[in-house]
């Protein structure tokens, strides 16, 4: 089964508007973390924004945001006032697991991928 | 402080050669991971060394290997290249203190195996 499924390949969005791309996630472990990445055309994965479990208010960082719905398990995220260089790939990953050194630390799962396109 | 950097930027190999790839660390990061995204997909876990030691790995074959150093960089191993090992290769860092273990990637090496 995906522990991560975006099901949006592609989105298309007018500069200066706001756009939600999805993501849920499927896991067992009580303890994880979500995260937003993205990737443009040059390769890098930029960080984006970070939500985990146990966080009782949805992370915010800038114009981005992520609307946590644990009982659904959806972790969707919110970009504000959509600009030209926002255009890229974005992921969404997940780490489960939080103990310091242990062998799930530094493994993320991502998923498929959304390509987000902003219209000027 | 610098970032993540890895060399080299990009690569050609042929079937049944080895490559090793590099990445150092950003500065004060004790855990490295490495990742594999072919084409168009997300990117797929290979391994992760915290304080020179393998300690998580993917599902990947043992012709995937790899190694940290004292100052923490890395090197990504991988013998007998198939044509399937082309893609772009991530390595991932991070200090291990934070709470969000927030993992800093660098810009990748893409191998293409002819």
């Amino acid at each position: 089964a995906q522990k991560i499924t975006q099901t949006q390949p592609g989105m298309f969005v007018q500069e200066k508007e706001a756009v939600t791309l999805d993501c849920t996630y499927d896991t067992s472990d009580p303890s994880y973390g979500l995260f937003w990445y993205k990737q443009p055309s040059s390769g890098e994965m930029i960080f984006l924004i970070y939500q985990g479990s146990y966080d009782q208010q949805n992370a915010t960082e800038g114009r981005y945001s992520l609307n946590f719905q644990k009982a659904r398990k959806s972790a969707n995220l919110v970009i504000s006032a959509s600009q030209l260089g926002d255009s890229a790939m974005y992921f969404c990953a997940m780490r489960e697991g939080t103990m310091l050194g242990g062998t799930s630390y530094g493994k993320l799962t991502f998923g498929q991928g959304t390509i987000l396109t902003v219209h000027p | 402080e610098t970032g993540v950097t890895q060399s080299p930027t990009h690569l050609i190999k042929t079937r049944g050669q080895q490559v090793t790839l590099r990445c150092s660390s950003q500065s004060g990061h004790n855990t490295v991971s490495w990742y594999q995204q072919a084409l168009g997909q997300g990117p797929q876990f290979i391994f992760q060394y915290y304080r020179e030691e393998e300690n998580g790995r993917g599902n990947f074959p043992p012709r995937f290997s790899g190694l940290q150093f004292p100052n923490y960089s890395s090197e990504l191993n991988v013998n007998a290249l198939e044509l399937d090992d082309s893609a772009l290769y991530l390595c991932a860092s991070s200090p291990g203190t934070s709470r969000s273990n927030e993992q800093f990637f660098g810009p990748g090496t893409r191998l293409t195996v002819l």
